[in-house]
């Protein structure tokens, strides 16, 4: 069966220090891998997402980049955290277009 | 791109009677409309979803329904209990297949 495992689960990182968050999807191929971010009370924003190794489309620029070195590896990157970067940061992936999203349980990122 | 709009963003319900959560969406080529349930603290759940080419789809107590002349579609949960409170968001599938999601409905069932 297909699993997805994402960390840390928490984060506290001061202003200015870079973020390393990972996803890793298991028992799959080549799935369809997303980063999206909620803000407290709010809705989910994507943020980027990768239809294959090396392949990143992303949807709202900001300090944040995001890249896929395998094909079941997925990573989200700062170089300079900012406070306006705290939320709640989730990976998901889906195996095709026909299906819906499958997310992991989350990090919880404070910018202090 | 796509722009989906749900409605109401709260709501409040006795136990045992139904909530009906609304949404829209912009791009006419989506053809996928998956409702999550996330409760506090937690990860978004999968609980119906609906394609392009059915009207209505139904698992016990959750029925999702898609016009899609009028391009809206709703979640209507009946027989609330008081786990049905969190907070629930529909989303579409927009032409390059990536889910774009409402706001979110918050649900709270009082006993």
């Amino acid at each position: 069966s297909q699993t997805i495992h994402q960390w840390p689960a928490t984060l506290v990182q001061p202003v200015g220090s870079p973020l390393s968050l990972e996803c890793t999807v298991e028992g799959t191929s080549n799935p369809n891998l997303y980063w999206y971010r909620q803000a407290a009370g709010r809705g989910l924003q994507l943020l980027f997402y990768s239809v294959g190794i090396g392949q990143i489309s992303s949807e709202v620029p900001q300090n944040l980049s995001a890249s896929r070195p395998q094909d079941r590896q997925f990573i989200l990157s700062s170089k300079k955290l900012l406070l306006s970067d705290s939320g709640f940061y989730l990976c998901a992936w889906r195996p095709d277009s026909r299906y819906g999203y499958t997310f992991g349980s989350g990090t919880r990122l404070t910018v202090v | 791109g796509e722009n989906v709009e749900q409605h109401p963003s709260t709501l409040s319900v006795q136990e045992g009677d139904s909530a009906v959560i609304k949404c829209t969406y912009s791009d006419s080529a989506s053809n996928y409309f998956p409702w999550y349930k996330q409760e506090l603290g937690k990860r978004p759940q999968l609980i119906i979803d609906i394609r392009s080419n059915v009207g209505e789809k139904k698992d016990q107590r959750i029925a999702v329904t898609l016009n899609k002349t009028a391009k809206h579609f709703s979640l209507h949960i009946t027989e609330t209990q008081p786990e049905d409170s969190a907070v629930y968001f529909c989303a579409a599938a927009d032409s390059w297949g990536k889910l774009q999601f409402g706001a979110g409905t918050q649900v709270v069932v009082t006993p």
